[in-house]
């Protein structure tokens, strides 16, 4: 089982659409939790952290379950910009902080 | 927020030459630099974490006798890519991660990316 999952994807959204993210990692000791977005041959970069009691920047939502070791983002009303590569990411231990990425999820939003 | 750059931004060089990748934390220091490899279509590999003062820890298979790193300074870490061949051909990405006043972890912050083209 891998540490982080996320689903497969692709995700083919029309804008407007509500699209949600599911990621699931296997370590409980995991101390943080990230949503990073990779635009096709850019770097990552951070859309959010992750917070036990749930946070929400505009459009976007992301959630944290630590019992059942699952994370997710919810976007609402997609928009044609919001089509990229979403990377689930887990920092995980003690003191060494080993950081752990999802094999991401590919959303298209098409008009 | 926190940057980080990288240089060379793309790179295209004969087979059998090394090349020195750059990457730089501008506005914070990072004790731990991490170098990703990502080819088409896939996902980051990490291939590194780059602890300064001391020697990188390298992932399960990549040769660290062929990617050399070095992690002199707080804002510095280099990434050399030794007698490079084609299949070397990738996107290298560093990132750097800020610690928190309390010494916690925090998020990764990326340089933009090398593009290393070996003909």
């Amino acid at each position: 089982r891998k540490e982080v999952e996320q689903d497969p994807g692709p995700f083919n959204v029309p804008e407007g659409a509500t699209v949600a993210f599911n990621c699931t990692y296997s370590n409980s000791a995991s101390q943080s939790f990230f949503w990073y977005r990779q635009d096709c041959r850019k770097e990552p970069k951070l859309l959010m952290s992750v917070y036990s009691s749930g946070n929400e920047d505009g459009r976007f939502t992301a959630q944290l379950n630590r019992a059942s070791q699952y994370i997710s983002l919810l976007i609402r009303d997609s928009k044609l910009s919001d089509s990229a590569t979403y990377l689930c990411v887990v920092n995980q231990g003690t003191g060494g902080f080993k950081t752990i990425f999802g094999a991401g999820t590919r959303l298209f939003v098409k008009a | 927020g926190a940057v980080v750059s990288q240089h060379p931004s793309w790179v295209i060089c004969k087979s059998g030459t090394s090349v020195k990748i750059e990457c730089r934390s501008l506005d914070f220091q990072a004790t731990t630099m991490f170098w990703y490899r990502q080819f088409p279509k896939q996902s980051l590999m990490l291939m590194a974490t780059s602890n300064e003062g001391s020697k990188a820890t390298y992932e399960q298979g990549v040769e660290k006798d062929k990617f050399l790193i070095n992690h002199a300074s707080l804002t510095l870490s280099t990434l050399t890519v030794t007698s490079a061949h084609p299949e070397d051909s990738s996107f290298y990405i560093c990132s750097a991660r800020d610690l928190g006043a309390a010494g916690q972890s925090y998020e990764q912050y990326f340089g933009p990316g090398t593009r290393l083209t070996v003909t």
